[in-house]
């Protein structure tokens, strides 16, 4: 079955500084993945999507950029940081037509 | 787009009373309907889902009901246990390649011993 890894599980930045969280998965190829953001409290906010390496699918302007080197890696990055950034960063994964949403363990992030 | 309200948002029961949580949709292409458990510190985990073929699911303790005509869903968990003590939230996806799921804005059921 599939897993997902995410990394670090917990990060402390100061504003303006740059960030890079990384997702990787094992035990499946070509899946679609995405990355969400939750709030303290709060639902989960769709950032970016996947369906292959190189396609980036954006769904809300912000400080924030995904890219996907490798089938099976998928990383959130900024420039500069800002404190609207903090909150906990999940990576999920789908297999396709009819698949399940799957999620990571999440990074939280603190912008400080 | 897709618009998923979901409540209550805080939902208190006495363990081994029963819990429902309730959620509607806005598009009536949406096909599939997942509820996922999100307990402290932790990404959420898919506890049952059905699909818009079905009107109601049952996996143990817990069960979904779906009526597509007033476009909501529900989820019940039975004899309530304080380990179901968590975050639980609906989704929707319109997406035949299931490429953006919606999310409701989560419950929070306090399971009290």
């Amino acid at each position: 079955s599939q897993t997902i890894h995410q990394w670090p599980a917990t990060l402390v930045q100061p504003v303006g500084s740059p960030l890079s969280l990384e997702c990787t998965v094992e035990g499946t190829s070509n899946p679609n993945l995405y990355w969400y953001r939750q709030a303290a409290g709060r639902g989960l906010q769709l950032l970016f999507y996947s369906v292959g390496i190189g396609q980036i699918s954006s769904e809300v302007p912000q400080n924030l950029s995904a890219s996907r080197p490798q089938d099976r890696q998928f990383i959130l990055s900024s420039k500069k940081l800002l404190l609207s950034d903090s909150g906990f960063y999940l990576c999920a994964l789908n297999l396709g037509s009819g698949g399940t949403q799957y999620f990571g363990p999440g990074t939280r992030l603190l912008v400080l | 787009g897709e618009n998923v309200e979901q409540h209550p948002s805080t939902l208190s029961v006495q363990e081994g009373d029963s819990a429902v949580i309730k959620c509607t949709y806005s598009d009536s292409a949406s096909n599939y309907f997942p509820w996922y458990k999100q307990e402290l510190g932790k990404g959420p985990q898919l506890i049952i889902d059905i699909r818009s073929n079905v009107g109601e699911k049952k996996d143990q303790r817990i069960a979904v009901t779906l009526n597509k005509t007033a476009k909501h869903f529900s989820l019940h968990i039975t004899e309530t246990q304080p380990e179901d003590s968590a975050v639980y939230f609906c989704a929707a996806t319109p997406d035949y390649n299931f490429n953006k799921f919606y999310f409701g804005s989560g419950t929070k059921l306090n399971v009290k011993p």
